[in-house]
């Protein structure tokens, strides 16, 4: 029930594509939602998270869909870039008491 | 604002030895800090969660012993890796919560430190 459960594992995109990472959980008790971007031999910088309380939130070109009944969360990069080449990692906690659940990373490469 | 930081960025040590690692969080007071490692292509594996003041909470499977954690200040944690041996190399992450801040829930991660065991 503490897992969250994240897809794909890899991702190729063109530049100026859409990337979209899927994540999801069981514990109807999490209630917030972060994304993590990681570079090489770098610690995770927060990207953008969102509570429960609504559907979608956007920053820049950062968009993440939150689906309460489905129990599922996504990050949608637009017009993708070289530079956003990394892994990303979905995160779940409770009321931010709980240590941070991570999902399993999605390592996304944006080519040319 | 929120920025955590980690010393040494990487150390080279020989099995047997300890090895230090402290993890700063330069502009908030971090009530709660958490220490992580990372393999190679894996996600971040919770090693424990550090309150200060209080004693740390160890993840199961993960030796107390051996990862003695120290949270003595609002604004460090230590992590000793004692009697370190090979398959101690990793890459350990700490965290902290600005629990003063606007932004309780958010947790900021440090840049990490390699260690290598030889």
């Amino acid at each position: 029930q503490q897992q969250v459960k994240q897809s794909p594992q890899s991702l190729i995109v063109q530049k100026g594509g859409i990337s979209i990472i899927n994540c999801a959980y069981e514990n109807t008790a999490f209630d917030y939602f972060p994304w993590y971007q990681q570079f090489p031999g770098k610690g995770p910088a927060l990207l953008i998270a969102i509570r429960p309380d609504v559907s979608e939130k956007k920053e820049g070109r950062f968009t993440i869909s939150f689906n309460k009944s489905a129990k599922q969360f996504s990050l949608h990069i637009m017009d993708s870039q070289p530079g956003d080449s990394a892994t990303y990692f979905c995160a779940a906690s409770i009321r931010g008491n709980t240590p941070l659940v991570f999902g399993k990373g999605t390592r996304l490469s944006v080519i040319a | 604002g929120a920025v955590v930081s980690q010393h040494p960025s990487r150390v080279i040590c020989k099995s047997g030895t300890s090895v230090k690692i402290e993890c700063r969080s330069l502009d908030f007071q971090a009530t709660t800090m958490f220490w992580y490692r990372q393999f190679p292509k894996q996600s971040l594996m919770l090693m424990a969660t550090s309150n200060e003041g209080s004693k740390a909470t160890y993840e199961q499977g993960v030796e107390k012993d051996k990862f003695l954690i120290n949270h003595a200040s609002l604004t460090l944690s230590t992590l000793t890796v004692t009697s370190a041996h090979p398959e101690d190399s990793s890459f350990y992450i700490c965290s902290a919560r600005d629990r003063g801040g606007g932004r309780p829930y958010e947790q900021y991660f440090g840049p990490g430190t390699r260690l290598t065991v030889t």
